[in-house]
C-alpha cells in the first residue's frame, strides 16, 4: 500500500518569506496529489492539487511541484502572511483506490 | 463548490453512552463517504468507508460494532460511537468524494467524560 512521509513537522518563517513543505510517496501508480490546510478545530480544506501528467501547478501565492521519478511533491507558499499559519497535510491515493493516505502534517507558523 | 455539512461540531458525553455524528452532502449526492479520526497534533486516520445502501468497509483495527456507520441515503451518512469511553475522545471528520477530489466536513470534537 501507499506510504506518505511529510517534512518538516513544524516550520516557522518570517512574514513575507517563502515556505516549502515536502512529501514523498511510495506507490508509483499514484496519480493525484492534493494539499490540505487545516485550521484549529476545523476540517481540512483543499488548497491545491496536482495530477501526475504535470510537473507544476500554481495558484497565486501557492504552488505544487511533482517529481514522479523521485516520487515526491512539494508545496510552496510565497510571500507568507500570518493567516497562512495552520497545519498542512499532503495526501496520496492508496493502491489505486479511492482511499487517501495523509502525511503526518506540517505546523506552519508565520511570524509577523 | 460541493459542501459537506457535519453536526454536531462538538459534543460531550458520559462514559457508556452513545453519540451520533451526521454528515450531509449539500447540493450533491455522495455515494461514498469516508470517516476519519484525528488525535491532537496527529494526522487523519481513515476509520471506514461508507457506501450508500450497503455495509461500510472498516479499516484494520477499527471495531465495527463500536463505530456504527449508516449510509441510508445519497446525502446522509452517520457515525455512531457506541458505549463511548474516554479513549474515544477525538476529532472525527467525514469526507465525500467529488469531481475535484474530496471535500471534508468541519469535524466533530467528541469528549467522553
Amino acid at each position: 500500500g501507499e506510504n506518505v512521509e511529510q517534512h518538516p513537522s513544524t516550520l516557522s518563517v518570517q512574514e513575507g518569506d517563502s515556505a516549502v513543505i515536502k512529501c514523498t510517496y511510495s506507490d508509483s501508480a499514484s496519480n493525484y496529489f492534493p494539499w490540505y490546510k487545516q485550521e484549529l478545530g476545523k476540517g481540512p480544506q483543499l488548497i491545491i492539487d496536482i495530477r501526475s501528467n504535470v510537473g507544476e501547478k500554481k495558484d497565486q501565492r501557492i504552488a505544487v511541484t511533482l517529481n514522479k521519478t523521485a516520487k515526491h511533491f512539494s508545496l510552496h507558499i510565497t510571500e507568507t502572511q500570518p493567516e497562512d499559519s495552520a497545519v498542512y497535510f499532503c495526501a496520496a491515493p492508496s493502491g489505486g483506490t479511492y482511499k487517501y493516505i495523509f502525511g503526518t502534517g506540517t505546523r506552519l507558523k508565520v511570524l509577523a | 463548490g460541493a459542501v459537506v455539512s457535519q453536526h454536531p461540531s462538538w459534543v460531550i458525553c458520559k462514559s457508556g453512552t452513545s453519540v451520533k455524528i451526521e454528515c450531509r452532502s449539500l447540493d450533491f449526492q455522495a455515494t461514498t463517504m469516508f470517516w476519519y479520526r484525528q488525535f491532537p497534533k496527529q494526522s487523519l486516520m481513515l476509520m471506514a468507508t461508507s457506501n450508500e445502501g450497503s455495509k461500510a468497509t472498516y479499516e484494520q483495527g477499527v471495531e465495527k460494532d463500536k463505530f456504527l456507520i449508516n449510509h441510508a441515503s445519497l446525502t446522509l451518512s452517520t457515525l455512531t460511537v457506541t458505549s463511548a469511553h474516554p479513549e474515544d475522545s477525538s476529532f472525527y471528520i467525514c469526507s465525500a468524494r467529488v469531481v475535484s477530489g474530496y471535500t471534508f466536513g468541519s469535524g466533530t470534537r467528541l469528549t467522553v467524560v
